[in-house]
């Protein structure tokens, strides 16, 4: 059990919509990472999140944007979204500890655009 | 930029050793990892290693770090076919990931 809760599991939707994904770490984790996983670009870091502030940037498209609420669950919105968007995403926390921080991986929103 | 390059497939035989190897770009890292994702799951946390280390073993998983050639290796001893995933190394930089692009690991009988 990774300690990350991911919903929905999978998410068929049309393009030009616009769709939401939410991530519940372990309680008390401050830390939430968001990844995209597609054939093309491989697994790719968005943005990370902590403590309800935003972190760090990574290749997020315009048309996507997140947020992190005061209980430290987080959700990551997706609009105008195109077929190109179809793609598995990833939630993360961190361990924190003696493994630093060791991310731990939800078991991701599966996103198809037709 | 940052990056991590894999080979992208192996296959081995059952009871053989696999060895999946890693170069990476950032001498920075601290730490790096190992995934293994199987197919339609998620990412699971094999193995890391903290930069300062040359070697980790831990079970049939033994992990080296060659720091001067920027080399990661990730050993399985007695590769069964339930070892049959995709592998990913990562490197930690500023916070985040950076993967790899995973290697198709196939065990036959």
């Amino acid at each position: 059990d990774s300690g990350v809760t991911q919903t929905p599991k999978h998410l068929i939707t049309a393009t030009g919509q616009r769709v939401t994904l939410r991530c519940s770490p372990r309680s008390g984790d401050l830390s939430v990472y968001w990844y995209q996983q597609s054939l093309d670009q491989g697994l790719q870091f968005l943005i990370q999140y902590y403590n309800g502030e935003e972190r760090a940037k990574g290749n997020i498209l315009e048309r996507f944007s997140a947020q992190q609420f005061p209980d430290l669950h987080s959700e990551l919105n997706l609009s105008s979204l195109e077929l190109g968007d179809s793609a598995l995403f990833f939630c993360a926390r961190t361990g924190g500890g003696l493994t630093g921080d060791t991310q731990y991986f939800g078991p991701g929103t599966r996103l198809t655009v037709l | 930029g940052e990056d991590v390059e894999q080979s992208l497939f192996l296959s081995v035989r059952e009871g053989d050793s696999s060895v999946i190897n890693c170069t990476y770009t950032d001498s920075s890292s601290t730490y790096l990892y190992w995934y293994k994702q199987e197919p339609g799951a998620g990412l699971q946390l094999l193995t890391y290693i903290f930069s300062n280390m040359d070697m980790k073993q831990d079970q049939r998983l033994t992990v080296l770090l060659n720091k001067k050639d920027k080399h990661l290796s990730l050993r399985i001893a007695d590769t069964q076919t339930g070892d049959s995933a995709i592998y990913f190394c990562a490197e930690a930089w500023t916070g985040k990931l950076i993967f790899g692009q995973g290697t198709e690991l196939s065990v036959k009988p």
